[in-house]
């Protein structure tokens, strides 16, 4: 099966721009889709595909691919975007199985 | 608005079978655009995908789950549900039921349950 990499941590000042990425062999095959989590709530969806937005997602949210890596950038991070970021995709072996990377804290600033 | 509902036991006893099983409504189960998938999320940890359920009955399980999960769909009752069996301490999670969308190559779960908290405990 696939793993998914991500840091376990970030930090942004408020407003300012931060990335987030998620490293693995199966980014090079499958789109990585991205969730939001607060806690004690259940994860969000804020992109998937090349770079989509669910209805009601701000959009200063935005992702981007390269390669085996993929990224979501928040530009003007605000104090609610504080949370749990998690990525994931298909698995690289061609089935149907999934997987999710670690997680990032977002800690704005 | 679609809405996904987990509903099942809170407490497992160790060596026992966990059993939920997700209502889905406002929309029907049996569309062929999308899968359905159970993923939980240990305390303080990160997700975890268990499986996935296809409305015809194909399956996908977690490598490292396979051998005591179990994933039915019940498309009258539109509803799908997990049995996790032999269950230990380790398996004390919130266990969240989504929908898995397939309009891009992706495995994104566009709908989540609110989760259900079970506790391996005897």
């Amino acid at each position: 099966s696939s793993e998914l990499t991500q840091d376990p941590a970030v930090s942004v000042a408020l407003g300012q721009t931060v990335r987030i990425t998620c490293q693995g062999d199966s980014l090079r095959s499958y789109y990585a889709s991205w969730y939001q989590q607060k806690p004690g709530q259940a994860p969000v969806l804020v992109i998937y595909g090349k770079n989509n937005r669910p209805s009601g997602i701000p959009d200063r949210f935005s992702g981007s691919s390269s390669g085996n890596t993929a990224s979501l950038t928040i530009t003007g991070a605000q104090a609610e975007d504080e949370a749990d970021y998690y990525c994931n995709s298909r698995d690289s072996s061609g089935n149907h199985h999934v997987v999710f990377g670690g997680g990032t804290k977002l800690t704005v600033l | 608005q679609l809405q996904l509902q987990e509903s099942g036991p809170g407490l497992v006893k160790p060596s026992e079978t966990l059993s939920l099983t997700c209502t889905v409504s406002g929309g029907s189960i049996s569309s062929s655009s999308y899968y359905w998938g159970w993923i939980r999320q240990p305390p303080g940890k990160g997700l975890e995908w268990i499986g996935s359920i296809y409305y015809s009955g194909s399956t996908y399980y977690n490598p490292s789950l396979k051998s005591r999960v179990t994933i039915s769909v019940d498309t009258s009752k539109n509803q799908f549900s997990l049995k996790l069996s032999s269950v230990t301490a380790a398996d004390t999670a919130v266990y969240y039921c989504a929908r898995r969308a397939t309009v891009v190559p992706a495995a994104l779960f566009d709908y989540w349950g609110q989760g259900t908290l079970v506790t391996v405990s005897s």
